[in-house]
């Protein structure tokens, strides 16, 4: 148990819906990640967030958007669905802002179907 | 730009060989990290290592082990005496010093048969 708790773990929605998808980080971490993990495009980097802040972006569609709360949770906001879309969704933490000394670690993903 | 090769999309072994996992990476950063995650068919991403630049002694750690060298840009993995249990996907990912994203290799399945 990595200490990082993701929910929902499974979502099933249609087209052109909205979804949020949730992640606590580890006590004490102030960086949250965003990977999305799919079949054609392998394991991609889509936004971090420290300690409230967006620090660093990746391929993340404009129709998804995310942000980190106070008390250092974070949301992930997908909206206007595409089948494309479907895929497993990791947030990791870290406890700095920038992840070099030391690792990250991953939850137990969300997984979305889109239909 | 970063980049990591996983070469070898599927290896099966029988269980008790030695497999090693290829990970070759580019990047022009002089400080950077290498890290090993695994997947196990249950979906999570488990961390293994990381290493930085700086560091080329090479690491065991049960019956895992990694190799890295600078000069061929690689930084492989073996399992010794493999097992049922190590039956999973492993990824080799990079990060450079000032950076926050990891860049994943395409991953590695293993599938350890009894």
């Amino acid at each position: 148990d990595s200490g990082v708790t993701q929910t929902p773990k499974h979502l099933i929605t249609a087209t052109g819906q909205r979804v949020t998808l949730r992640c606590s980080p580890r006590s004490g971490d102030l960086s949250v990640y965003w990977y999305q993990q799919s079949l054609d495009q392998g394991l991609q980097f889509l936004i971090q967030y420290y300690n409230g802040e967006e620090r660093a972006k990746g391929n993340i569609l404009e129709r998804f958007s995310a942000q980190q709360f106070p008390d250092l949770h974070s949301e992930l906001n997908l909206s206007s669905l595409e089948l494309g879309d479907s895929a497993l969704y990791f947030c990791a933490s870290s406890p700095m802002g920038t992840s070099g000394r030391s690792e990250q670690y991953f939850g137990p993903g969300t997984r979305l179907t889109v239909t | 730009a970063q980049k990591v090769t996983q070469a070898q999309t599927e290896i099966s072994v029988v269980e008790k060989e030695d497999v090693t996992l290829d990970c070759v990476y580019e990047t022009r950063d002089t400080t950077y990290y290498l890290f090993w995650y695994k997947q196990p068919p249950s979906g999570e991403l488990v961390f293994l290592i990381r290493r930085n630049s700086f560091d080329e002694q090479n690491e065991i750690s049960g019956r895992y082990s990694w190799n890295f060298q600078k000069s061929t840009s690689s930084f492989n993995f073996t399992i010794t005496a493999s097992q049922v249990v190590d039956s999973a996907v492993y990824f080799c990912a990079l990060l450079f010093n000032a950076g926050n994203m990891l860049t994943f290799g395409g991953g590695t399945r293993l599938m350890v048969k009894p």
